[in-house]
């Protein structure tokens, strides 16, 4: 009963540097979405997907790109990292458009 | 613009006691609202929604909110609180031809529940 899995958990880049962040949903979600969380902001969304092949800009998408090949898997790139992308990274997915969203555990991203 | 507030950024609360974690919403429309909960180093878990209906939802763990529509709230409130309710709460909102069904997130509220 995997529900949503982001890998890597932990992450260190150097500035400059680019990595991509896997999410992976086994619930057959059409909507998926990458948020990011900083301390005193809740969060954030980056980009989404309302289905397999689609990606849309949420509130704060400078500095990311998004991939959504197959339906499960919803991927987020950053092609050049800088400090101020520092932050939690959470994934998530919800089945319709007002339904409840389920969460990944997060990915912990440091920028040095 | 469509936003949510939780003025509190702490509640403390002795366990026993009712708790109280205060949301309020501007969206156009209808809102469809949510409660989070978020413990340390954790994704977050649902609590409960409202969409429509009873204005009075019920949730997991012994949660319920109070849809105010006069009002724009949404408060979350539990009779007897736990020390493990102890946690990072957050409300949202969502409405009516959102498209893409994006949540808006408040900024969170700590909760801290000691014995």
């Amino acid at each position: 009963n995997a529900g949503v899995t982001q890998t890597p958990k932990f992450r260190v880049l150097k500035t400059g540097q680019s990595m991509t962040l896997l999410c992976a949903q086994d619930m057959n979600h059409e909507y998926m979405y990458w948020y990011r969380q900083d301390p005193g902001m809740g969060l954030r969304l980056i980009h989404y997907s309302v289905g397999e092949g689609t990606t849309a800009k949420g509130e704060v998408p400078d500095g990311y790109n998004v991939s959504r090949l197959k339906k499960q898997n919803f991927l987020l790139g950053l092609e050049s990292a800088a400090p101020s992308q520092t932050s939690v990274y959470f994934c998530a997915s919800s089945l319709t458009q007002n339904t409840e969203a389920f969460f990944g555990q997060g990915t912990r991203l440091t920028v040095v | 613009a469509q936003s949510v507030a939780q003025p509190e950024d702490q509640v403390n609360v002795a366990e026993g006691n009712p708790l109280t974690v205060k949301c309020t919403y501007s969206v156009s429309g209808n809102p469809y609202l949510f409660w989070y909960v978020q413990y340390p180093n954790r994704g977050l878990q649902f609590l409960l929604k409202y969409i429509t209906g009873d204005n009075l939802v019920k949730g997991s763990y012994g949660f319920e909110a109070e849809f105010n529509k006069s009002q724009t709230s949404f408060h979350l409130k539990k009779p007897s609180a736990l020390v493990s309710d102890s946690a990072l709460y957050f409300c949202a909102v969502s409405f009516l031809g959102n498209q893409g069904g994006k949540l808006i997130f408040g900024q969170g509220t700590e909760l801290s529940v000691k014995p």
